[in-house]
C-alpha cells in the first residue's frame, strides 16, 4: 500500500512564493507527479520527477529525494489564479500503471 | 485535438439502482484509467483499461466494472449504489499503459441519495 502525506490548507499572499511538502511510503517507486486542480475541474498536469534533484518549469519547480521519499511543490510569484488544490501522487512500481494520490494541500492566494 | 470528455456532468440516483458513467478519451490515447475522488480527498484507482482489456484495478469490490470500445472510449459501471458512492469520477487517459502524463477528463459528479 501508499501512504502520501501533504499539508491540508495554505494561505500566501499575492507575488509570494510557497512551498507544498509531499512525503510517501511506498513499497516501490516510478515517479512522483504534482497536479493542480480548480474545485469542481480536472487535475492538469503540472511536474514530474523520477530523479533526485530539482525539475524547473516557469514559476512552478518540483523537488524530489528518494532516499527520504520526499518532494516538494515551489510555487513563485503567486497568482490569484493559483488558489486551488496542489495533489501530489506516486507511482509505485516499473510499468505501473496507477497513481496513488495524497488528499491534496488547498492553496489560497490573498492579495 | 479534442480533450477527455465525461458524460454526464451531474447524476442523481438512489441507493440500490446501476449507473453508468462514459468517457472519450483525448485523440490517440489508447489507455483509460477511472478514478473516483470524494470530497476533500486526493483521486483513488479503480481500474484502468488497455486495448479493450483490464490492466490493472484497484480496491474497489466487483459491483464496480468497466469496458474499453475499439474507439478506445471508455465505460464505469456501478451496481448496487450505496450512499459512500457518492463522489467525482474520473477518467484519464494516456498514449500508453506506462506513460507517465494521464490527461484527466472533466469528471462527473454522482450523488446517491
Amino acid at each position: 500500500g501508499q501512504n502520501i502525506d501533504q499539508p491540508t490548507e495554505m494561505t500566501a499572499t499575492e507575488g509570494a512564493i510557497v512551498q507544498i511538502n509531499c512525503t510517501y511510503q511506498t513499497s516501490g517507486f516510478n515517479g512522483l507527479f504534482w497536479y493542480q486542480q480548480h474545485a469542481g475541474e480536472a487535475p492538469t498536469f503540472l511536474s514530474y520527477n523520477v530523479l533526485d534533484g530539482l525539475e524547473e518549469k516557469g514559476r512552478f519547480s518540483s523537488f524530489l529525494s528518494r532516499s527520504k521519499g520526499y518532494s516538494y511543490l515551489l510555487l513563485k510569484e503567486l497568482q490569484m489564479k493559483d488558489s486551488a488544490s496542489y495533489l501530489c501522487a506516486v507511482r509505485d512500481g516499473l510499468g505501473d500503471y496507477k497513481l496513488s494520490f495524497g488528499a491534496g494541500t488547498t492553496v489560497t492566494v490573498r492579495a | 485535438e479534442t480533450g477527455v470528455t465525461q458524460s454526464p456532468t451531474h447524476l442523481i440516483k438512489t441507493r440500490g439502482q446501476q449507473v453508468t458513467l462514459r468517457c472519450s478519451s483525448q485523440s490517440g490515447h489508447n489507455t483509460v484509467s477511472w478514478y473516483q475522488q470524494a470530497l476533500g480527498q486526493g483521486p483513488q484507482f479503480i481500474f484502468q483499461y488497455y486495448r479493450e482489456e483490464e490492466n490493472g484495478r484497484g480496491n474497489f469490490p466487483p459491483r464496480f466494472s468497466g469496458l474499453q470500445f475499439p474507439n478506445y472510449s471508455s465505460e464505469l459501471n456501478v451496481n448496487a449504489l450505496e450512499l459512500d458512492d457518492s463522489a467525482l469520477y474520473l477518467c484519464a487517459s494516456s498514449y500508453a499503459k506506462g506513460a507517465y502524463e494521464q490527461y484527466f477528463g472533466p469528471g462527473t459528479r454522482l450523488t446517491v441519495t
